[in-house]
């Protein structure tokens, strides 16, 4: 049975500061891995999707990274703002046929002006 | 403008009352998904459906029941078998598998 953990449950950091957030999972035969956010109350917004045959993805600041051996994957942060607090939540997909995502708890950013 | 909608935002339930949250989706999506979200948790399954008039149970199913007589609805009844069904109820769906998931806004479920 897959399980996804993130580490730490909440991070706070200044603005400005680069930073990584982590995802493992315990089955690495995945088809993809996912980051999404999440504002207080709100539904989720998709950041990035790696295919299981790919080692990164970037869109502007955001880096994520997949080493499916390890299973890690990381979320990379660059030039923190105010405007990235939120929680963070790492998804995988099992097969390509698979409609379930298992998800980590996630983790709650903060960014202190 | 295409999207994911959900209603009510806030539901309030007494005990041992049955309450349908909706969802409607205008981006032709085939497969749509119900997901249910506890504080400092992740989000766990409880049905989908990858076509009109199919559905199957997720991981936490029990307690709950859908349908899906159209492609662009797929409502959500919590219902008074469902033990502790207080929490934050997301929908969402997605073209093809392999496709990233797109969520809708979110209900906010609170029994009395």
């Amino acid at each position: 049975k897959q399980e996804v953990t993130q580490i730490p449950a909440a991070l706070s950091v200044p603005e400005g500061e680069n930073l990584v957030l982590n995802c493992s999972f315990t089955d690495s035969a995945i088809y993809n891995l996912q980051w999404f956010r999440q504002d207080p109350g709100k539904g989720l917004t998709s950041l990035l999707l790696i295919q299981s045959s790919q080692r990164e993805q970037t869109s502007g600041r955001l880096n994520a990274s997949l080493d499916k051996s390890s299973g890690r994957s990381t979320l990379y942060i660059a030039a923190s703002q105010p405007g990235d607090s939120a929680t963070y939540l790492c998804a995988v997909q099992g097969t390509v046929g698979a409609q379930k995502l298992v998800f980590g708890q996630g983790t709650r950013l903060t960014i202190n002006p | 403008d295409g999207g994911i909608t959900q209603s009510p935002k806030y539901l309030f339930r007494k005990e041992g009352q049955n309450v349908t949250l909706s969802c409607e989706q205008n981006l032709n999506h085939d497969a749509m998904y119900w997901y249910r979200q506890d504080p400092g948790q992740g989000l766990r399954l409880i049905y989908y459906s990858q076509i009109v008039n199919d559905f199957q149970k997720g991981d936490i199913a029990e307690g709950y029941s859908v349908s899906r007589e159209k492609k662009e609805s797929f409502p959500l009844t919590v219902t008074s078998a469902q033990k502790n069904p207080t929490a934050f109820y997301l929908c969402a769906s997605r073209m093809d598998s392999g496709d990233t998931q797109y969520f809708g806004p979110g209900t906010r479920l609170t029994v009395l």
